[in-house]
């Protein structure tokens, strides 16, 4: 049971290039979301889903944009990559009814540096 | 505004001894309160959900309890081991549409020997 999958795991990008995570869930799960956690700073929510062909903005969109072809994938995509998008970056899923009720299960984070 | 603060940031005990994590908060309207345990390099993993009419729940040793007319709930650990060394995020959920999880920054916990 694999639940939440990202890759890479971890990645370094210079100033510019681009690059795309992957996040894959074998749930079910309608909702799918994607977080950074920085140090010092609790996770904030880049963008999510509530379902196959829809996306939505959460806190900190800018630089980043996302799709969700398929139900089980949710992609997070960075078009021009800049030091400030250094992160870990997290992708999570819930059931459906939305993280307000349903229980969030993570990825094992990916590690993104940008030089 | 919404806001989640933990405390401590950071927190030492020795293994078997019993410990205590806070969280209070000032979101409005409440929905849940969480409590994420997150070893290092990984993701965080669920430890416990309250909604308001509940005001305690277990998961084997650990033990969250909220009040949420004083909007502060902690986690209590019994008989720590090595394992608990992790840090633990304290997560509320407003009622309303959208995503409207608010993250506490975490407190680490380190249990030594």
């Amino acid at each position: 049971n694999a639940g939440v999958t990202q890759t890479p795991k971890f990645r370094v990008l210079k100033t510019g290039q681009s690059m795309t995570l992957l996040c894959a869930q074998d749930m079910n799960h309608e909702y799918m979301y994607w977080y950074r956690q920085d140090p010092g700073m609790g996770l904030r929510l880049i963008h999510y889903s509530v379902g196959e062909g829809t996306t939505a903005k959460g806190e900190v969109p800018d630089g980043y944009n996302v799709s969700r072809l398929k139900k089980q994938n949710f992609l997070l995509g960075l078009e021009s990559a800049a030091p400030s998008q250094t992160s870990v970056y997290f992708c999570a899923s819930s059931y459906f009814g939305g993280p307000g009720t349903g229980e969030l299960f993570f990825g094992e984070g990916s590690r993104l540096t940008v030089l | 505004k919404n806001q989640v603060e933990q405390s401590p940031q950071s927190l030492i005990i020795l293994e078997g001894k019993n410990c205590t994590l806070q969280c209070n908060y000032t979101v409005s309207p409440f929905s849940n309160l969480r409590w994420y345990k997150q070893d290092t390099g990984r993701g965080p993993v669920s430890l416990t959900i309250m909604t308001f009419s509940e005001n305690t729940k277990s998961n084997g040793r650990y033990t969250a309890t909220l009040d949420a007319d004083t909007k502060q709930s902690s986690l209590h650990i019994t008989a720590s081991q090595l394992s608990d060394s992790a840090s633990y995020i304290c997560v509320v959920s407003a009622r309303q549409a959208g995503t409207a999880l608010i993250f506490g920054k975490g407190t680490t916990l380190s249990v030594s020997s």
